[in-house]
Protein backbone atom coordinates (compact mmCIF):
# COMPACT_ATOMS: atom_id res chain seq x y z
CA UNK A 1 0.00 0.00 0.00
CA UNK A 2 1.69 3.12 -1.38
CA UNK A 3 -0.37 5.57 0.57
CA UNK A 4 0.56 9.18 -0.83
CA UNK A 5 3.52 9.66 -3.40
CA UNK A 6 5.44 12.75 -4.03
CA UNK A 7 7.70 12.77 -6.94
CA UNK A 8 10.66 13.79 -6.90
CA UNK A 9 12.21 13.83 -4.24
CA UNK A 10 14.91 16.61 -4.66
CA UNK A 11 15.56 18.93 -6.80
CA UNK A 12 17.81 22.04 -7.78
CA UNK A 13 16.47 25.04 -9.76
CA UNK A 14 18.32 27.85 -11.09
CA UNK A 15 16.40 31.45 -10.51
CA UNK A 16 13.74 31.51 -12.90
CA UNK A 17 13.11 28.06 -14.14
CA UNK A 18 9.86 26.51 -14.07
CA UNK A 19 8.69 22.86 -12.33
CA UNK A 20 5.65 20.48 -11.60
CA UNK A 21 5.80 18.82 -7.89
CA UNK A 22 3.55 15.73 -8.26
CA UNK A 23 1.25 13.81 -5.54
CA UNK A 24 -0.50 10.68 -6.09
CA UNK A 25 -2.38 9.02 -3.42
CA UNK A 26 -4.22 5.69 -3.81
CA UNK A 27 -6.46 5.85 -0.62
CA UNK A 28 -9.35 6.96 -2.96
CA UNK A 29 -9.59 10.42 -0.27
CA UNK A 30 -11.32 12.95 -1.47
CA UNK A 31 -8.96 16.09 -0.19
CA UNK A 32 -5.83 16.81 -0.97
CA UNK A 33 -3.02 19.75 0.28
CA UNK A 34 0.39 20.89 -0.70
CA UNK A 35 2.12 22.16 2.65
CA UNK A 36 5.67 23.85 2.78
CA UNK A 37 8.19 23.54 5.40
CA UNK A 38 10.60 25.85 6.53
CA UNK A 39 13.20 25.99 9.54
CA UNK A 40 11.53 26.86 12.57
CA UNK A 41 7.82 28.00 10.90
CA UNK A 42 6.39 24.18 10.68
CA UNK A 43 4.08 23.52 7.71
CA UNK A 44 1.97 26.16 5.90
CA UNK A 45 -0.70 25.47 3.77
CA UNK A 46 -0.30 26.33 0.14
CA UNK A 47 -3.06 25.30 -1.73
CA UNK A 48 -5.89 22.56 -1.30
CA UNK A 49 -8.31 20.86 -2.91
CA UNK A 50 -10.97 19.87 -0.93
CA UNK A 51 -12.57 17.38 -4.05
CA UNK A 52 -11.88 16.11 -7.49
CA UNK A 53 -12.23 19.51 -9.33
CA UNK A 54 -11.86 22.15 -6.75
CA UNK A 55 -9.03 23.88 -5.34
CA UNK A 56 -8.60 26.59 -2.44
CA UNK A 57 -5.49 29.32 -2.05
CA UNK A 58 -3.98 28.09 1.51
CA UNK A 59 -2.15 30.45 3.91
CA UNK A 60 0.78 31.06 1.02
CA UNK A 61 -0.34 30.82 -2.17
CA UNK A 62 1.85 33.61 -4.11
CA UNK A 63 4.25 32.08 -6.30
CA UNK A 64 2.26 28.69 -6.97
CA UNK A 65 -0.53 26.94 -9.24
CA UNK A 66 -2.07 23.76 -8.49
CA UNK A 67 -4.28 21.26 -10.68
CA UNK A 68 -6.49 18.94 -9.44
CA UNK A 69 -6.09 16.13 -12.65
CA UNK A 70 -8.36 13.57 -10.84
CA UNK A 71 -9.09 12.53 -7.85
CA UNK A 72 -5.70 10.62 -7.57
CA UNK A 73 -3.64 13.77 -8.69
CA UNK A 74 -2.54 16.90 -7.16
CA UNK A 75 0.08 18.42 -8.93
CA UNK A 76 2.03 21.91 -7.88
CA UNK A 77 3.64 24.03 -10.07
CA UNK A 78 6.14 26.95 -9.57
CA UNK A 79 5.94 28.66 -12.53
CA UNK A 80 9.27 31.35 -11.82
CA UNK A 81 11.07 29.55 -8.93
CA UNK A 82 12.69 32.24 -6.80
CA UNK A 83 15.02 31.57 -3.67
CA UNK A 84 12.65 32.06 -1.37
CA UNK A 85 10.74 28.99 -2.72
CA UNK A 86 13.77 26.57 -1.43
CA UNK A 87 12.05 24.54 1.22
CA UNK A 88 10.89 21.20 1.93
CA UNK A 89 7.47 20.42 0.23
CA UNK A 90 4.78 18.12 1.33
CA UNK A 91 1.44 16.48 -0.47
CA UNK A 92 -1.42 14.99 1.98
CA UNK A 93 -4.47 13.47 1.42
CA UNK A 94 -7.71 13.40 3.76
CA UNK A 95 -10.56 11.05 3.28
CA UNK A 96 -12.86 13.94 4.04
CA UNK A 97 -12.42 17.52 3.47
CA UNK A 98 -11.41 18.60 7.04
CA UNK A 99 -10.36 15.45 7.96
CA UNK A 100 -8.33 15.72 10.86
CA UNK A 101 -6.49 12.85 10.20
CA UNK A 102 -4.29 13.67 6.91
CA UNK A 103 -1.45 11.37 5.02
CA UNK A 104 1.61 12.43 4.35
CA UNK A 105 3.79 11.83 1.34
CA UNK A 106 7.78 11.66 2.43
CA UNK A 107 8.16 15.12 0.55
CA UNK A 108 10.31 17.06 -1.78
CA UNK A 109 12.95 19.37 -0.91
CA UNK A 110 13.55 22.13 -3.55
CA UNK A 111 16.73 24.21 -3.14
CA UNK A 112 16.36 27.24 -5.77
CA UNK A 113 19.65 28.73 -6.36
CA UNK B 1 17.98 14.37 5.56
CA UNK B 2 16.52 16.27 8.17
CA UNK B 3 13.32 18.14 7.52
CA UNK B 4 12.75 20.75 10.05
CA UNK B 5 14.35 23.31 11.32
CA UNK B 6 17.21 23.98 13.88
CA UNK B 7 15.61 26.17 16.42
CA UNK B 8 12.84 24.32 17.51
CA UNK B 9 12.17 24.07 21.58
CA UNK B 10 13.50 20.34 22.39
CA UNK B 11 12.59 18.37 25.27
CA UNK B 12 15.20 15.85 26.62
CA UNK B 13 14.28 12.56 28.78
CA UNK B 14 15.38 9.49 30.07
CA UNK B 15 14.11 6.44 28.34
CA UNK B 16 11.35 4.91 30.00
CA UNK B 17 10.05 8.37 31.68
CA UNK B 18 7.28 9.97 30.70
CA UNK B 19 6.89 13.39 28.33
CA UNK B 20 4.66 16.02 28.82
CA UNK B 21 4.54 18.39 25.15
CA UNK B 22 2.96 21.52 25.11
CA UNK B 23 0.87 23.40 22.92
CA UNK B 24 -0.49 27.29 22.95
CA UNK B 25 -3.19 27.99 20.58
CA UNK B 26 -4.97 31.21 19.58
CA UNK B 27 -8.12 30.09 18.00
CA UNK B 28 -11.13 29.98 20.32
CA UNK B 29 -13.19 28.51 17.57
CA UNK B 30 -11.01 25.94 16.88
CA UNK B 31 -13.38 22.67 16.12
CA UNK B 32 -10.74 19.90 16.69
CA UNK B 33 -6.84 19.61 17.89
CA UNK B 34 -4.39 17.40 16.59
CA UNK B 35 -1.08 15.96 17.41
CA UNK B 36 1.46 15.00 14.70
CA UNK B 37 4.55 13.06 14.50
CA UNK B 38 7.33 13.67 12.24
CA UNK B 39 10.58 11.40 12.13
CA UNK B 40 13.73 12.51 10.58
CA UNK B 41 13.22 12.83 6.39
CA UNK B 42 9.97 12.13 6.50
CA UNK B 43 6.62 13.53 6.53
CA UNK B 44 3.94 14.15 9.54
CA UNK B 45 1.96 11.00 10.98
CA UNK B 46 -1.16 11.36 12.57
CA UNK B 47 -1.35 10.42 16.36
CA UNK B 48 -4.34 11.48 18.05
CA UNK B 49 -7.09 13.71 17.87
CA UNK B 50 -9.44 15.71 19.94
CA UNK B 51 -13.03 17.37 19.59
CA UNK B 52 -13.04 20.91 21.72
CA UNK B 53 -15.80 19.93 23.38
CA UNK B 54 -14.01 17.31 25.46
CA UNK B 55 -11.18 18.30 27.93
CA UNK B 56 -9.03 14.52 27.67
CA UNK B 57 -8.57 11.61 25.66
CA UNK B 58 -6.53 8.45 25.63
CA UNK B 59 -4.83 6.57 22.92
CA UNK B 60 -2.27 3.92 22.97
CA UNK B 61 0.74 5.00 25.46
CA UNK B 62 -0.40 8.81 24.47
CA UNK B 63 -3.00 11.31 26.29
CA UNK B 64 -3.76 14.39 24.50
CA UNK B 65 -5.19 17.57 27.25
CA UNK B 66 -7.31 20.59 26.42
CA UNK B 67 -7.52 23.23 28.72
CA UNK B 68 -9.71 25.74 26.96
CA UNK B 69 -9.60 28.34 29.28
CA UNK B 70 -6.02 28.78 29.14
CA UNK B 71 -5.63 27.72 25.50
CA UNK B 72 -3.40 24.94 25.82
CA UNK B 73 -3.16 21.37 24.61
CA UNK B 74 -0.58 19.19 25.50
CA UNK B 75 0.40 15.27 24.34
CA UNK B 76 1.73 12.84 27.37
CA UNK B 77 3.88 9.86 26.16
CA UNK B 78 3.81 7.25 28.77
CA UNK B 79 6.74 5.47 29.06
CA UNK B 80 8.89 7.32 26.04
CA UNK B 81 10.73 5.06 23.95
CA UNK B 82 14.00 5.57 21.93
CA UNK B 83 11.16 4.93 19.20
CA UNK B 84 9.61 8.31 20.01
CA UNK B 85 12.36 10.44 19.05
CA UNK B 86 10.94 12.92 16.61
CA UNK B 87 9.41 16.66 16.19
CA UNK B 88 5.83 16.48 17.28
CA UNK B 89 3.43 19.39 16.02
CA UNK B 90 0.05 20.28 17.10
CA UNK B 91 -2.59 21.29 14.82
CA UNK B 92 -5.86 23.05 14.90
CA UNK B 93 -8.93 22.48 12.38
CA UNK B 94 -12.20 25.35 12.41
CA UNK B 95 -15.35 24.31 10.47
CA UNK B 96 -15.98 27.89 10.36
CA UNK B 97 -13.11 29.27 8.56
CA UNK B 98 -13.41 29.25 4.57
CA UNK B 99 -10.16 26.98 4.58
CA UNK B 100 -11.04 23.33 4.97
CA UNK B 101 -7.71 22.23 6.22
CA UNK B 102 -5.25 22.31 9.21
CA UNK B 103 -3.59 24.64 10.76
CA UNK B 104 -0.08 23.30 12.43
CA UNK B 105 1.98 24.71 15.08
CA UNK B 106 6.10 25.30 14.90
CA UNK B 107 6.69 22.17 16.49
CA UNK B 108 8.75 20.81 19.49
CA UNK B 109 11.70 18.04 19.23
CA UNK B 110 11.68 15.45 21.38
CA UNK B 111 14.92 13.51 22.42
CA UNK B 112 15.60 10.25 24.33
CA UNK B 113 18.03 10.03 26.10
CA UNK B 114 18.87 5.92 26.21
Amino acid sequence: NAGVTQTPKFQVLKTGQSMTLQCAQDMNHNSMYWYRQDPGMGLRLIYYSASEGTTDKGEVPNGYNVSRLNKREFSLRLESAAPSQTSVYFCASSLRTGGTEAFFGQGTRLTVV
Amino acid sequence: GESVGLHLPTLSVQEGDNSIINCAYSNSASDYFIWYKQESGKGPQFIIDIRSNMDKRQGQRVTVLLNKTVKHLSLQIAATQPGDSAVYFCAEFSMDTGRRALTFGSGTRLQVQP
